[in-house]
């Protein structure tokens, strides 16, 4: 079946360039999560979407940092102007309804290293 | 914020042994905790999710308990395989549903 995906799998920018980072979850799961885990670190909240309302984005660390999901089924997180700081693996998760005991689904993640 | 802490940093054992790990979190407000599993270049998969104090879950040869009142969960491997080999990930919810993880425990069984 179906899980879900992530792409890229890896990505490397030049420190200033903008990227977008693509992440399809499970057809039907109303949940989308964004995590960012830095090197040693654990994941880290980025944003959390219902359906196509982001309804906290509270862990995105800057305004160079936006994330969308118009349709309410694939999101996009796009990093303007990244920084050497902004290097980490990028992990999607979508959960199938609202609520704190069901299950997140991860996608593999996008690994991003900026030069 | 809640602060979760996961102990060991990293853990090396021989195929056969047993082994547990620890993931220490506030006991205010807990509402869920999640055990993840995450080898390399694969996605992060679930293995438990564990609301009630005194829960005990099991999936073949790996269990996990929980302590909600003094804010801790172990996960157990018995007689631990090559195929273990991986980062376990524990969390506990904050906000909607979203996860404060830990650090997690990086495991390696050696053959």
């Amino acid at each position: 079946g179906a899980g879900v995906s992530q792409s890229p799998r890896y990505k490397v920018a030049k420190r200033g360039q903008d990227v977008a980072l693509r992440c399809d979850p499970i057809s039907g799961h109303v949940s989308l999560f964004w995590y960012q885990q830095a090197l040693g670190q654990g994941p880290e909240f980025l944003t959390y979407f219902q359906n196509e309302a982001q309804l906290d984005k509270s862990g995105l660390p800057s305004d160079r940092f936006f994330a969308e999901r118009p349709e309410g089924s694939v999101s996009t997180l796009k990093i303007q102007r990244t920084q050497q700081e902004d290097s980490a693996v990028y992990l999607c998760a979508s959960q199938e309804r609202e609520g704190r005991i069901y299950e997140q689904y991860f996608g593999p993640g996008t690994r991003l290293t900026v030069t | 914020i809640l602060n979760v802490e996961q102990s060991p940093q990293s853990l090396h054992v021989q195929e056969g042994d047993s082994t547990n790990f620890t993931c220490s979190f506030p006991s205010s407000n807990f509402y869920a905790l999640h055990w993840y599993r995450w080898e390399t270049a694969k996605s992060p998969e679930a293995l438990f999710v564990m609301t009630l104090n005194g829960d005990e879950k099991k999936k073949g040869r790996i269990s996990a308990t929980l302590n909600t009142k003094e804010g801790y969960s172990y996960l157990y491997i018995k007689g631990s395989q090559p195929e273990d080999s991986a980062t376990y990930l524990c969390a506990s919810n904050s906000g909607y549903s979203t996860l404060t993880f830990g650090k997690g425990t990086m495991l390696l069984v050696s053959p």
